[in-house]
């Protein structure tokens, strides 16, 4: 797999259900952030976590990491139609001289019924 | 809140012309992004630039791209003279420094070549 591939590659639930993405990178990281892009329109940053971090919470996001499985998870819950959008992992890999240049996933389409 | 602004918001040209794509990141920034999104596909790395010069670049990042802070809040992504592959949406991003990882992205310009 791609560094940054997120799966699945497309999910769609009912609002307030909850919305589960897995990302899944191949090299050693300095961190893994995670964006949201709505149709057509500009990346937003949701939240970043550490490679020495295990989870972290934002509002409604909770994201995990887990460096020994490359991988990380992001759980929205209690879904809103407003959340419909595509979500992309990013990897900030780790090598001497890096200036922090992100490697981005496929990303997760969500589509959130009302 | 600052954010990343990007001009113009699309851009249509015929193949072989120049374009210059504008960003202006946020105030007190020090690295600099540009990034690429062809329609459908994921995010790509083009460049990165700090303190005056490029860190960092892409394969694809070729002699037909330059960048440039012509002064102390402008940051261009010229195009010497575009192909009909480089039709895609642009992104510049912008990070504070060292100790803060979080890339802020602007909304995008769409460059559609003809």
């Amino acid at each position: 797999s791609q560094q940054g591939e997120e799966d699945p590659q497309a999910l769609s639930i009912q609002e307030g259900e909850n919305a589960t993405m897995n990302c899944s990178y191949k090299t050693s990281i300095n961190n893994l952030q995670w964006y949201r892009q709505n149709s057509g329109r500009g990346l937003v940053h949701l939240i970043l976590i550490r490679s020495n971090e295990r989870e972290k919470h934002s509002g409604r996001l909770r994201v995990t990491l887990d460096t020994s499985k490359k991988s990380s998870s992001l759980l929205i819950t209690a879904s809103r139609a407003a959340d419909t959008a595509s979500y992309f992992c990013a990897t900030d890999v780790f090598y001497g001289g890096s200036q922090g240049n992100l490697i981005f996933g496929k990303g997760t389409k969500l589509s959130v019924k009302p | 809140e600052p954010e990343v602004t990007q001009t113009p918001s699309h851009q249509v040209t015929q193949m072989g012309q120049e374009v210059i794509l504008r960003c202006v990141p946020i105030s007190n920034h020090l690295y600099f992004y540009w990034y690429r999104q062809i329609l459908g596909q994921k995010v790509e790395f083009l460049v990165s630039f700090y303190n005056n010069e490029i860190s960092e670049k892409s394969e694809i990042f070729d002699d037909q791209f330059s960048v440039e802070r012509p002064d102390g809040s402008n940051f261009t992504l010229k195009i010497r003279s575009t192909k009909l592959e480089d039709s895609a949406m642009y992104f510049c991003a912008s990070r504070p420094g060292l100790g803060t990882d979080t890339q802020y992205f602007g909304p995008g310009t769409r460059l559609t070549v003809l």
